[in-house]
């Protein structure tokens, strides 16, 4: 079964920094680009970065504050938070990107780790 | 603001046809496939639609997608009650270097 699992979501103060990690299990890692997506409380959902082997994407709302990177030797995806503000609270989901002929969608995604940013 | 235009929210009867719009632009929609995820209350999204008009196994075909210019719909028949979720389209931006997601749009089955 394909699966991701992320975890490392915590409840820090404004300013602070966290580390998520999303493991992957059931297919070729290294093969795949992944995707970090978030979802705040009530709201829609929001991608925040990509990563492929080769290539890197941030959402200017997290440019310059966040770190995506991977290790496929351990089939791990992680998101470096730095600098966080009360607005980066929400839901953190890791997406692994299919792909088929020129087309690329999320699938899966993981289950969500929850980041709350609060003093 | 999300970069794709969605209604906010959506319902029908159960054994209804619901429709659901989702606009954008020149640089992810009019150029790039689009892709629907359904996320049921409390769950992670997960894809419905890719490609523009593709199911993936197991999404039953009383779902489907169709895409015109910069515009693209998620069409749901036979609405059943387990339908009632929240629907989000989404397509690569050239202009953004990124993915761009609607605003969603919440099903109500009455």
């Amino acid at each position: 079964e394909v699966q991701l699992v992320e975890s490392g979501g915590d409840s820090v103060q404004p300013g602070g920094s966290l580390r998520l990690s999303c493991v992957g299990s059931g297919f070729s890692f290294s093969a795949y680009s992944m995707n970090w997506v978030r979802q705040a409380p009530g709201k829609g959902l929001e991608w925040i970065s990509y990563i492929s082997s080769s290539t890197i994407y941030y959402a200017d709302s997290v440019r310059g504050r966040f770190t995506v990177s991977r290790d496929n030797a351990k089939n791990s995806l992680y998101l470096q938070m730095n600098s966080l503000r009360v607005e980066d609270t929400a839901v953190y989901y890791c997406a692994r990107e299919a792909y088929y002929r020129n087309s690329e969608w999320f699938d899966p995604w993981g289950q969500g780790t929850l980041v709350t940013v609060s003093s | 603001q999300s970069v794709l235009t969605q209604s906010p929210s959506a319902s029908g009867t159960p054994g209804q046809r619901v429709t659901i719009s989702c606009s954008g632009s020149d640089s992810n929609i009019g150029i790039n496939a689009v892709n629907w995820y359904q996320q049921l209350p409390g769950t992670a999204p997960k894809v419905l639609i890719y490609s523009d008009n593709q199911r993936p196994s197991g999404v039953p075909d009383r779902f489907s997608g169709s895409k015109s210019g910069t515009s693209a719909s998620l069409a749901i028949s036979g609405l059943q009650s387990e339908d009632e979720a929240d629907y989000y389209c989404a397509a690569w931006d050239d202009s953004l270097n990124g993915w761009v997601f609607g605003g969603g749009t919440k099903l109500t089955v009455l």
